[in-house]
């Protein structure tokens, strides 16, 4: 069945560490999203790309890297710079038709140790 | 700017009941899409429904309805006869047409489902 899949399900960062949340997808979709989602508040978009290697910032991008060398793979790599990155991460996907996204992983839960 | 509003944090029913989410929101766009995504316990949101702001006609799929209105900017959900495995955070979101990446998204409104 196609989908997203994301990975880890949970994961630790120390400070100063650097992380990278995995988001795969055999849609063949051209459009890749990461969304970030904190206790009782709607998504805000970190990060999306329309094509391979390009994307754009969204609303909260710092602190955040991501690549898109594959149209099949969209990382996003959680730096130290972002002070508060505990959350849960949502990676997305969608068509050039369709719009914004209406396919979602199960997301990454990160937390600091 | 963009904004979703859904006032309602928490709405509890019990099953078989009704329950309606409200959603209003502000733009400037001329054109614009609305949706809403289900969110389980589990984590991964669903996609429920897209309507272009062109579209003002109700749309009802199953148990599921919804209700558009651009003179007082809502777009209003409806569950009818409520289950538990509609139990569930629903998000509200709105994105220009022209611009994927503007998805807005409300803070979304719990709905707990009582046997």
């Amino acid at each position: 069945d196609g989908g997203i899949t994301q990975s880890p399900k949970y994961l630790f960062r120390k400070e100063g560490q650097n992380v990278t949340l995995s988001c795969e997808q055999n849609l063949n979709h051209d459009a890749m999203y990461w969304y970030r989602q904190d206790p009782g508040q709607g998504l805000r978009l970190i990060y999306y790309s329309q094509i391979v290697n390009d994307f754009q910032k969204g609303d909260i991008a710092e602190g955040y890297s991501v690549s898109r060398e594959k149209k099949e793979s969209f990382p996003l790599t959680v730096t130290s710079a972002q002070k508060n990155p505990t959350a849960f991460y949502l990676c997305a996907s969608s068509t050039r038709a369709r719009g914004p996204p209406q396919h979602f992983g199960d997301g990454t839960r990160l937390s600091i140790l | 700017a963009q904004k979703v509003t859904q006032a309602q944090t928490e709405i509890s029913v019990v099953e078989k009941e009704d329950v309606t989410l409200d959603c209003v929101y502000e733009t400037r766009d001329t054109t614009y899409y609305l949706f809403w995504y289900k969110q389980p316990p589990s984590g991964e949101l669903v996609f429920l429904i897209r309507r272009n702001s062109f579209d003002e006609q109700n749309e009802i799929s199953g148990r599921y309805s919804w209700n558009f209105q651009k003179s007082t900017s809502s777009f209003n959900f409806t569950i009818t006869a409520s289950q538990v495995v509609d139990s569930a955070v629903y998000f509200c979101a709105l994105s220009p047409t022209d611009s994927w990446g503007k998805l807005q998204f409300g803070a979304g409104t719990q709905v707990v489902v009582t046997p």
